[in-house]
This record gives C-alpha cells, structure tokens and sequence, in this order.
C-alpha cells in the first residue's frame, strides 16, 4: 500500500458525460501528480499541484481540468468525454515540489467510455 | 520539455539470464532517473533511482547505470526470475515532473 488512494477504481461512463476522479495524496506530502495510461502512450503526464496551486502542465486536454483543496486531496474533472478518454488515470504524490525523490502511486482508476 | 526514449518494448529471457533496458533522455537540467515495476492491473512501483551524481547503483539483483554526458541509463537485472516478469518504466526529471518512457514488457521464461 502506497498510501495514495483514489476513488472510484472503476468507472463506466457515456461519451458526452463528465466524471470526476478523486486522489487522496500520501500523509505529508504536498504534490499532486496526474498521469493517464493507455495502452499504447505508456504513463502520460497530465497535471502538478503543489500545496493547492497548480505547479506544473503537460498533456492535459482543454476537457480536463484538476484541483487541490485545503485538505490536499485532489480531484480530475474530465468532461465532454469521448471514447479516446477511456484509460487508466493514476495519481501520484511527493512530497516536495520538485520530482527528485520517489512518487508514489494511487491504485489508479479504470475509465471506460462506451 | 524532457523527452524519454526506452528500448525495448519487449524483451524476453530464460529465466536465470539478465535483461538489459535502456533509456535515454534529453533534459540535460534532469538529475533523478527512478525505474519503476508494473504488474497487471496493480500500480506502478519504484524498484530503483539514480541520481545525476552517480554513475552506478545496485540493489541485490537489479542495477542502474546512468551515463550523464550521453544522456542515457540502463537498468540491469540479473538471475531472473518468473516473478520479475512485468512492464518496467523508466522516467527522467528533477525541477520538473516525472517524463517516463513507454514501457518495457519484460517476459521471464521458466
């Protein structure tokens, strides 16, 4: 166990829909990573936040968007989604700001749109 | 940004031989390289990490090597097992996030 849990582990969504994917990061630590995985895009980098500020953007569509909270829980909002979005979505965190320790990831949560 | 290329995508050994995974990257500013182990279905789990001030690290069975001027690192596992069959990723950062490659799905054969 990693620490790091995320709800829901599967989500089963029609295109269109918005889901939203939550992430608890591990006990004191103050990042928050986003990465998606599909089958032939290995783990791709979606979004940082830092202490509740988004630090850092990668790949992220214009559908996505994410956030942290006070609590420092952090939650992915994909909208408008489309069949292409359906992936496996890790979280990880760290906890500094800067990635030279280990991240640990969450379980990840399985998004299929059908 | 960083961009990270690993090699193979595949790779399958006898179980008791060594498999070698290579990555370069291209980020001259990154200074940490973790190596992490994936099996089905489960998360992905950091089994080593090198950083920009040493060239080699070895932990049991499995070793990194990390060439800073050419820009490439290795991971090196020896006397494998069935178990250590898996997806392995290598990744590239520092001041910025995790950039990992595509994954190498290594198949050890009894």
């Amino acid at each position: 166990d990693s620490g790091v849990t995320q709800t829901p582990k599967h989500l089963i969504t029609a295109t269109g829909q918005r889901v939203t994917l939550r992430c608890s990061p591990r006990s004191g630590d103050l990042s928050v990573y986003w990465y998606q995985q599909s089958l032939d895009q290995g783990l791709q980098f979606l979004i940082q936040y830092y202490n509740g500020e988004e630090r850092a953007k990668g790949n992220i569509l214009e559908r996505f968007s994410a956030q942290q909270f006070p609590d420092l829980h952090s939650e992915l909002n994909l909208s408008s989604l489309e069949l292409g979005d359906s992936a496996l979505y890790f979280c990880a965190s760290s906890p500094s700001d800067r990635v030279a320790t280990e991240a640990f990831f969450g379980q990840g949560t399985r998004l299929t749109v059908v | 940004g960083e961009n990270v290329e690993q090699h193979p995508s595949t790779l399958s050994v006898q179980e008791g031989d060594s498999a070698v995974i290579k990555c370069t990257y291209s980020d001259s500013a990154s200074n940490y390289f973790p190596w992490y182990k994936q099996e089905l279905g489960k998360r992905p789990q950091l089994i080593i990490d090198i950083r920009s001030n040493v060239g080699e690290k070895k932990d049991q069975r499995i070793a990194v090597t990390l060439n800073k001027t050419a820009k490439h690192f290795s991971l090196h596992i020896t006397e494998t097992q069935p178990e250590d069959s898996a997806v392995y990723f290598c990744a590239a950062g520092g001041n910025t996030p995790l950039v990992f490659g595509k994954g190498t799905r290594l198949s050890v054969i009894a």
